[in-house]
């Protein structure tokens, strides 16, 4: 069963930072958070993921609260290409299976 | 980076009769793939677990006999979807691990299935 809650839509303006919340806040010491986005009628395409430490890569920076129990999808530079549906993801390092929670529907409004 | 094809994109098939979707990963061995269902405005949902040579897992009511997974090598993974009918009309997406040294799990980028 899915680990994680995300407010189920959020819009943001062109060009300005995306902030995507996740609360897990039942994650356990093993367990990472993933991001994932899916454009519609694909499939997902991995954004980033961590442990504790937050992280940055190309497309996004991710940062994770002390406690782990919530996370920050941030899109630093928002485009109309990045409206797609947002899903958090806790899965264990010892673990393949990812369920997938509802997700953030994300708008980027011209 | 890691890549994950599906195919076919889209089919249609008529109710009663079988179709096989096929996940292959291109450059990469993948020991498990999975497989989701997704409906229409809802998130995906996991189906099975495929493990190479050796039968799949199957998630709590998810038919066995309905969704028949075959994993026979380290780069397909297959799912036929058995006696459809129009309830089974779905986007179908399998996801593989491509390892350690790479980033995240690699998904195939979809199946629409239409059964009429």
């Amino acid at each position: 069963d899915a680990k994680t809650t995300q407010p189920p839509s959020m819009d943001c303006a062109e060009g300005r930072a995306a902030n995507l919340p996740c609360n897990h806040s039942t994650i356990s010491g093993n367990e990472y958070v993933y991001w994932y986005r899916q454009i519609h009628s694909q499939g997902p395409q991995y954004i980033i993921h961590g442990l504790k430490n937050n992280e940055t890569n190309e497309m996004a920076s991710l940062i994770i609260t002390e406690d782990r129990k919530s996370s920050t999808l941030i899109l630093p530079h928002a485009t109309l290409r990045d409206t797609a549906v947002y899903y958090c993801i806790v899965v264990s390092n010892t673990g393949n299976q990812f369920y997938f929670g509802t997700g953030t529907s994300l708008t980027v409004i011209p | 980076g890691a890549v994950v094809s599906q195919h076919p994109s889209r089919v249609i098939c008529k109710s009663g009769t079988s179709v096989k979707i096929e996940c292959r990963s291109l450059d990469f061995q993948a020991t498990t793939m999975f497989w989701y269902r997704q409906f229409p405005k809802q998130s995906l949902m996991l189906m099975a677990t495929s493990n190479e040579g050796s039968k799949a897992t199957y998630e709590q009511g998810v038919e066995k006999d309905k969704f028949l997974i075959n994993h026979a090598s380290l780069t397909l993974s297959t799912l036929t979807v058995t006696s459809a009918h129009p309830e089974d009309s779905s986007f179908y997406i399998c996801s593989a691990n491509p390892g350690q040294g790479r980033d995240g799990y690699t998904f195939g980028s979809g199946t629409r299935l239409t059964v009429v």
